[in-house]
């Protein structure tokens, strides 16, 4: 089955700085790639998503990209921003499956 | 929209008792996971239905864990008997379909005692 592998599992920036987390998938059939940002105690939700037929999508300060040979896509927030501190996870799913989950990243970012 | 509903919120067994959680999906939303999250970790999969049946149930530990989808709508996912590593956040998310992105709910923290 599709594993999903998650760097770094800790993040800390200085305010302004961008943050980049990756991710690695097994399932070459997998074909969608969302990102969910998680607040200590809250649901997860769901900032932004990547199909496979896209290399790079972008919203504002936060984009993804995907290589699909690498089989690795990554999520690039800009101009980080103390309320942009949560966890982050990746996720990869293929037609008809549930999402598989990364581990998470623990993203600070300091005032 | 009305969000995913779940309830309870919080719940405190002993090991061995049953508890029972339930979900509400955002209406129009035909597939709906259950997902295990322990602390620390990302959510794990448990089961996956489409309108009312079950699509993925490879990772629900069959012999204590089992869930229902009654007229493809509300959820219910049981453990029986409970052990203390079953000590997680459940939660219930729904979508439109299986490439888009979810909706969580906000979850059950269980705790086993």
């Amino acid at each position: 089955g599709e594993n999903v592998e998650q760097h770094p599992s800790t993040l800390s920036v200085q305010e302004g700085d961008s943050a980049v987390i990756k991710c690695t998938y097994s399932d070459s059939a997998s074909n969608y790639f969302p990102w969910y940002k998680q607040e200590l105690g809250k649901r997860p939700q769901l900032i932004i998503d990547i199909r496979s037929n896209v290399g790079e999508k972008k919203d504002q300060r936060i984009a993804v990209t995907l290589n699909k040979t690498a089989k690795h896509f990554s999520l690039h927030i800009t101009e980080t921003q103390p309320e942009d501190s949560a966890v982050y996870f990746c996720a990869a799913s293929k037609w008809s499956s549930g999402l598989i989950f990364g581990q998470g990243t623990e993203l600070s970012v300091k005032p | 929209e009305a969000g995913v509903a779940q309830s309870p919120r919080y719940k405190i067994i002993e090991k061995r008792q049953s508890v029972a959680f339930w979900c509400n999906p955002i209406s129009g939303h035909a597939t709906l996971y259950w997902y295990q999250q322990i602390l620390g970790q990302g959510p794990k999969l448990l089961i996956q239905f489409q309108n009312n049946g079950v699509v993925d149930d490879s990772q629900l530990p069959k012999d204590r864990f089992s869930a229902e989808r009654l007229k493809g709508v509300d959820s219910t996912l049981k453990i029986q008997p409970a052990k203390l590593e079953d000590s997680a956040v459940y939660l219930c998310a729904s979508s439109f379909g299986t490439d888009y992105g979810y909706t969580f709910g906000s979850g059950t923290r269980l705790t086993v005692v």
